[in-house]
């Protein structure tokens, strides 16, 4: 298993600011993903975040809106650039340990734009 | 584009009886997962299911994975109130993107007692 720590838990920011949220693996783990849930909604992928190399962003989303970190096998960041009330939103990281194993997710960052 | 439409998007029952949620998609996928999330929490795996036909069972939650990989059902016997949360159904589209789950829209579930 995987324990994920994503800081922070939520936040409100001013619009037009940025955040950035920080996930944290008690292992190494292979792939980490960025997820976006809506309220009311369900999650979709924001990116895949590649250690030591630039993300891999689904459609929709672009890496100047989203610029995600991974330094290493443990740690990923995803910052919310410019926010705009659009962007209130719950931010989930989650992890794969290996292939084709159980995906973890990190209890989320609840975000709220103003 | 939603890959996997979730029926019913919301169930209330009381305490006791039993529920069924469908996962349907025109996709087939490598495998399927289905999630519980409760208020503020992450999504917590339930299953994984991977073959054709398989049917997993996990205490009172019985899963099954249709033979052409493209549809997924959960069944719940005797809803406790502890089974309230949002369930979620994630295909992983090819084993080439594995870790990359497209989820459905999730089904609200709430038991009363």
């Amino acid at each position: 298993s995987a324990v994920i720590s994503q800081k922070p838990s939520r936040d409100i920011c001013q619009r037009g600011t940025s955040l950035t949220i920080q996930c944290q693996v008690d292992s190494q783990v292979t792939m980490m993903f960025w997820y976006r849930q809506q309220p009311g909604q369900s999650l979709t992928l924001i990116a895949t975040a590649n250690q030591g190399s630039e993300a891999t962003y689904e459609s929709g989303f672009v890496i100047d809106k989203f610029p995600i970190s991974r330094p290493n096998l443990t740690f990923s960041t995803l910052t919310v650039s410019n926010m705009s009330p659009e962007d209130s939103s719950i931010y989930l990281c989650s992890v794969l340990p290996a292939a084709h194993t159980e995906a973890f997710f990190g209890q989320g960052t609840r975000l709220t734009v103003v | 584009t939603q890959l996997l439409e979730q029926s019913p998007q919301f169930l209330s029952i009381q305490e006791g009886e039993n529920l069924t949620v469908y996962c349907n998609s025109s996709s087939v996928f490598s495998s399927l997962q289905w999630y519980r999330q409760e208020p503020g929490e992450g999504p917590v795996l339930l299953v994984t299911v991977v073959t054709g036909g398989e049917v997993k069972k996990l205490k009172r939650l019985t899963f099954q994975f249709g033979d052409a990989r493209k549809d997924s059902s959960l069944h719940i016997t005797a809803a406790q109130p502890g089974d309230t949360g949002l369930y979620l159904c994630a295909g992983e589209v090819t084993t080439d993107s594995w870790g990359k789950f497209q989820f459905g829209a999730g089904t609200q579930v709430v038991v009363t007692p």
